[in-house]
């Protein structure tokens, strides 16, 4: 499968735990974006990547979240002290300078209980 | 910041009936606009998208969408929809050169076979 992969699928955690998740681009993009889903809303912009450069970040990226795309390729995305109301869908998307056309990933589902 | 609204949650055909899912969007500058379907338990696909040009675009599956400037509207009709085309379908907007592509909350299409 040569699609943006995330992993894990699924995070259950506990309120207060750190959790990362991992995104695996298309090999040739050099764009990453991250987005955040709650159910019955579309995707939230997080953050997004060129190469290995984080040039934009939302609002919605508190200080216990942090991403990071250390070499260009994949990227992975850090919550710190999770609370209840981080569940939602975490997808990640990509894409090539001069296409602005997304490609997601099926996405990270995480729970906070 | 562009805004994107969708006006139907839940629209619910049967088959063989058109579909037009509205669109619209709020940002004064040039956008790129877009559609993107989520079968149920799969990842966000591209149908279509507007960067420039003839304002009436193509997708696939027998989708298109119209965008006209003056409404800022880009709404997404197909003749004669199917039971597969059972799915949530989101538009999204992204300004010239942005890379924040802000997404509407998507509307839930059933069709009944």
């Amino acid at each position: 499968d040569t699609g943006v992969s995330q992993d894990p699928r699924h995070k259950i955690t506990k309120r207060g735990q750190n959790v990362t998740f991992r995104c695996d681009p298309i090999s040739e993009h050099n764009r990453l974006y991250w987005y955040r889903q709650t159910l019955g809303q579309g995707p939230e912009f997080l953050t997004y990547f060129q190469n290995e450069a984080q040039l934009e970040k939302s609002r919605l990226l508190s200080d216990r979240f942090s991403a990071e795309r250390p070499k260009g390729s994949f990227s992975t995305l850090e919550i710190q002290r999770t609370e209840q109301g981080d569940s939602a869908m975490y997808l990640c998307a990509s894409s090539q300078v001069g296409n602005t056309e997304a490609f997601f990933g099926q996405g990270t589902r995480l729970t906070v209980v | 910041a562009q805004s994107v609204s969708q006006h139907n949650h839940h629209v619910i055909l049967s088959e063989a009936a058109s579909l037009e899912l509205g669109c619209n969007y709020s940002y004064g500058g040039t956008v790129n606009l877009f559609w993107y379907v989520q079968y149920p338990g799969q990842h966000l696909q591209l149908l279509l998208k507007y960067f420039s040009g003839d304002p009436l675009v193509k997708g696939i599956k027998g989708f298109e969408a119209e965008f006209i400037k003056s409404k800022f509207s880009f709404n997404l009709r197909k003749p004669s929809v199917q039971w597969s085309d059972t799915a949530e379908y989101f538009c999204a907007v992204n300004a010239y050169n942005n890379n924040d592509m802000r997404f509407g909350a998507g509307t839930r299409l059933t069709v009944k076979p």
